[in-house]
């Protein structure tokens, strides 16, 4: 399974944008990327998934380059909800999949 | 969206007694449920994977006989934490993949339960 390096933590003010990016350096051919976001005493909530290139849809963005070794999450226009831990899972996607979680990213939006 | 629910949300037990928590797929069939554990500010750890009508398969350094699972049904899964103890207190998600949509890659996630033992 492929090890992901985030940042523990990051700040922003509402109305910003945001940019999370994930290492994934040892990316399997088959690996899809996903964000998941959690807040406090809940499950993770799916954010967005590409393989390749960028992917857009009605709350994010995901920027993957041709190498694939890293992958950013951009968040338009933050607000306040949106304060969460964000994780970056990289696996296949396959019905026997398993999903290792990192340590995830802390996002704090101030007013 | 596909919804997964827990059952109980949360739990106090005292200590050696044994507690089950229920996790259903509302809408959807799911082959494949995975449960997992966080302890405060940390990450989500697998603890294991369960396919309906087999046995669980556990990650290593979890205990099969402590951390029973069934997975009798297509829509529902559980965990029963055997004679608990305060270092079992934490919060336990499980996640399900939906058996139509099985290689769409996304997951459904419970809610989560919350365990205290005293």
């Amino acid at each position: 399974l492929a090890k992901t390096t985030q940042p523990i933590s990051m700040d922003s003010y509402e109305g910003q944008e945001v940019n999370i990016t994930c290492s994934h350096n040892n990316i399997a051919t088959n690996d899809y990327i996903t964000w998941y976001q959690q807040f406090p005493s809940q499950g993770p909530r799916f954010i967005i998934q590409g393989y390749k290139t960028k992917v857009t849809n009605e709350v994010a963005s995901l920027f993957i380059p041709a190498d694939r070794k890293s992958s950013t999450l951009s968040l338009p226009r933050v607000s306040l909800s949106d304060t969460a831990v964000y994780y970056c899972l990289v696996g296949d996607i396959g019905p026997a999949r398993q999903l290792t979680f990192g340590s995830g990213t802390q996002l704090t939006v101030l007013p | 969206g596909a919804v997964v629910s827990q059952h109980p949300s949360w739990v106090i037990c005292k200590s050696g007694t044994s507690v089950k928590i229920e996790c259903r797929s509302l809408d959807f069939q799911a082959t494949t449920m995975f449960w997992y554990r966080q302890f405060p500010k940390q990450s989500l750890m697998l603890m294991a994977t369960s396919n309906e009508g087999s046995k669980a398969t556990y990650e290593q350094g979890v205990e099969k006989d402590k951390f029973l699972i069934n997975h009798a049904s297509l829509t529902l899964s559980t965990l029963t934490v055997t004679s608990a103890h305060p270092e079992d207190s934490s919060f336990y998600i499980c996640s399900a993949v939906d058996r139509v949509a099985q290689n769409t890659g996304e997951l459904f996630f419970g809610e989560g339960s919350r365990l205290t033992v005293l």
